[in-house]
């Protein structure tokens, strides 16, 4: 069965900073990935994804994430972090129901992150 | 464009008492529709998943059912509430045989 671990559950940074939240995954075909963000009492946003192709994924409001068969990961990047961004951030990998024309996402629990002015 | 609708957004009821949360799809046709629950600290726990009008499979046996009497409209419900069934519920859809989800904005449920 497919799982994934964020090993972060609470990242304070500076505005301005780098930031990358990290993402283990375990599965046995290539995976279909997914970052999302969730501001607090609110739905879920999908941020990038990754299905096949180039490695290195761009997402909405400035950030990437890099896929690496080779650590199973698929890291958050952002270059510098804006207050508006302070939200929990998801990462999840889809697996396909067989048969079925669906797809499972499952979820990793979450990094908290908060942004210092 | 399509766009999920969640409702009520915030509940609090009585243990034992019943529950009926709804979701609505509008703008596709014949989406996978998505029962999640959100509790602090443990990730999204899909509950239960469908991929047509009356197909419904659970992934947790738990307190709760789930029902599709429409093609767009995915209901959750409960007989009698847990105290263990608060939480932040999130519905969700996927066109058939895609990989993104699109999610509601949540329902607050605080069971008393």
């Amino acid at each position: 069965a497919q799982s994934v671990t964020q090993p972060d559950i609470h990242i304070t940074v500076s505005e301005g900073a780098s930031l990358e939240l990290r993402c283990n995954y375990s599965y046995g075909a290539t995976p279909y990935l997914f970052w999302y963000v969730q501001s607090p009492g609110q739905g879920l946003q999908l941020l990038l994804k990754y299905f096949s192709g180039d490695t290195l994924v761009q997402g909405i409001k400035g950030f990437e994430a890099e896929f690496k068969r080779s650590q199973s990961s698929f890291n958050l990047r952002k270059p510098s972090v804006h207050w508006s961004d302070a939200a929990e951030y998801f990462c999840a990998v889809g697996e396909a129901y067989s048969g079925a024309g669906s797809y499972q996402l499952t979820f990793g629990k979450g990094t908290k992150l908060s942004v210092i002015p | 464009s399509q766009t999920i609708h969640q409702w009520p957004a915030t509940l609090v009821q009585p243990v034992g008492s019943p529950l009926s949360l709804e979701c609505t799809v509008e703008g596709t046709s014949n989406p996978n529709l998505y029962w999640y629950r959100q509790a602090a600290g443990r990730g999204l726990q899909l509950l239960f998943y469908s991929v047509g009008i009356g197909q419904i499979s659970s992934e947790v046996p738990q307190n709760l059912s789930a029902s599709r009497p429409q093609d767009r409209q995915f209901i959750l419900s409960s007989k009698k509430l847990l105290l263990s069934d608060s939480g932040f519920y999130l519905c969700a859809w996927s066109v058939t045989g895609g990989t993104e989800a699109f999610f509601g904005q949540g329902t607050r449920l605080t069971v008393v």
